[in-house]
């Protein structure tokens, strides 16, 4: 079973840029999650969808976040405009049920 | 507000000795509990995981301990391999949502 894929695995730009990260889920997972792993810090969950609609975007930024999963399959997620602090490893999730989450690699993300 | 925190940043264990991570949490909404082992450049990997009704589980040389009245669980790896080096994140999940801590670097020396 291929796992979760994402991409790009790392993107450097200027801050006030715009970004976006691409994810795809397992095959058959309905849920997806969006993370975002400060350094140092363990993942925060941005926002989480069931098949193509939002359960969760309670710590999204919404004034520069924005994420969809058309279709409920892929998904991305994008940044607009780009704050230093932003710089993170942005992680997507997928599961079948509760519990098993399995990651994909994640997207370096450096702003500058 | 951190929902779970893991209080020591680092430690470092001889290999074939006892590992105990640990993990303290305020949330009483949690119903599971998960440990999740993180390399380098790769993504979370779920390790084990105990639902609040329990107070162990046990799988291979991993063990999660529940103390639910005083907040609190660890994960025992016995004995401990150089493999296991990585970052360990404990997480609670409450409505299908995790909240994780900050994480414990475990250093297994040969």
């Amino acid at each position: 079973e291929a796992g979760v894929a994402q991409s790009p695995r790392y993107k450097i730009i200027e801050k006030r840029q715009s970004v976006a990260f691409w994810c795809n889920p397992i095959s058959g997972h309905a849920t997806l999650y969006w993370y975002q792993q400060i350094l140092g810090q363990g993942p925060k969950l941005l926002i989480q969808f069931q098949n193509n609609g939002v359960v969760d975007d309670s710590q999204l930024p919404k004034d520069r976040f924005s994420a969809e999963r058309l279709k409920g399959v892929d998904s991305t997620l994008k940044i607009q405009p780009a704050k230093l602090e932003d710089s993170a490893v942005y992680l997507c999730a997928s599961s079948r049920w509760r519990n098993e989450q399995f990651f994909g690699p994640g997207t370096r993300l450096t702003v500058l | 507000d951190q929902q779970v925190k893991q209080n020591s940043p680092s430690l470092s264990v001889q290999e074939g000795r006892i590992s105990i991570l640990n993990c303290d949490y305020t949330n009483s909404m949690f119903d599971y509990f998960l440990w999740y082992k993180k390399y380098p450049a790769e993504g979370p990997t779920f390790l084990i995981s105990i639902s609040s009704i329990k107070d162990k589980n046990e799988d291979g040389r991993f063990t999660v301990f529940l103390n639910k009245s005083a907040k609190h669980l660890s994960l025992h790896i016995v004995p401990s391999q150089p493999g296991d080096s990585a970052v360990y994140f404990c997480a609670g999940d409450a409505g299908n949502m995790l909240t994780f801590g900050g994480g414990t670097r475990l250093m297994v020396k040969p």
